[in-house]
């Protein structure tokens, strides 16, 4: 049984650029959430998608953008990168139902 | 507004040896759940152990346990019988249970487990 699933696992950008990170969520799991950890913090909540709708957000600009696709796999775009973007981004899956959140390995951007 | 608080940055602890890492949250919320996830330099978060706001017996999971004292809104973690990969940081998080079930980190606890 894979696990949830992200890519690319680093990526370089420039400042200005957009990016597309991409995750698949653990098999049997609906609801994928997007976190973002700067380095030496935890991660921040910026997004949750539920049945292809945005269901909560966090306090990030409207520069961050998601998207769910009917298999349930979810993308997290970001537009205007600026240098203070790079992080580790991170998708977690779950289902309503369950207590746990399940993590890929992340996506290192970093924005130069 | 939620928050946890994770007060030590870094802790060492010898091998073999029980290790007790601290949390303590806030929330007005009566339902919700406390997680403690690990996250080796690879970077992804491992859960470990849960704890619902409602559970009346203290969570066990293998070497882990957790702690908790919901007068005191404390959550701590504690790994027993240390072993040299546990070395990693420790995250605690809650989640509220209105919404989506999205997750409030802590700031970290970083984990050195000495032979």
């Amino acid at each position: 049984d894979a696990g949830v699933t992200q890519s690319p696992t680093h990526l370089i950008k420039t400042r200005g650029q957009q990016v597309t990170l991409r995750c698949s969520p653990k098999s049997g799991h609906d609801t994928v959430s997007w976190y973002q950890q700067a380095l030496g913090q935890g991660p921040q909540f910026i997004f949750q998608y539920y049945e292809e709708e945005e269901r909560q957000r966090g306090n990030f600009p409207d520069r961050f953008s998601g998207h769910q696709f009917p298999n349930y796999s979810s993308e997290l775009n970001v537009n205007a990168l600026l240098l203070g973007d790079s992080a580790l981004y991170l998708c977690a899956s779950s289902l309503v139902q369950t207590e746990s959140a399940f993590f890929g390995q992340g996506t290192r951007l970093t924005v130069v | 507004a939620q928050k946890i608080t994770q007060t030590q940055p870094g802790m060492f602890v010898q091998e073999k040896e029980a290790v007790t890492l601290d949390c303590t949250y806030d929330t007005s919320d009566q339902s919700y759940g406390l997680f403690w996830y690990k996250q080796p330099s690879s970077g992804e978060m491992i859960f470990l152990i849960y704890q619902g706001s409602y559970d009346e017996q203290n969570a066990t999971e293998g070497r882990y346990s957790l702690n908790f004292q919901k007068a005191r809104k404390s959550a701590n973690l504690v790994i027993s019988a240390s072993q040299l990969g546990d070395s990693a940081m420790y995250f605690c998080a809650m989640r509220e249970d209105t919404g989506r079930r999205a997750l409030t980190f802590g700031s970290g606890t970083r984990l050195q487990v000495q032979p």
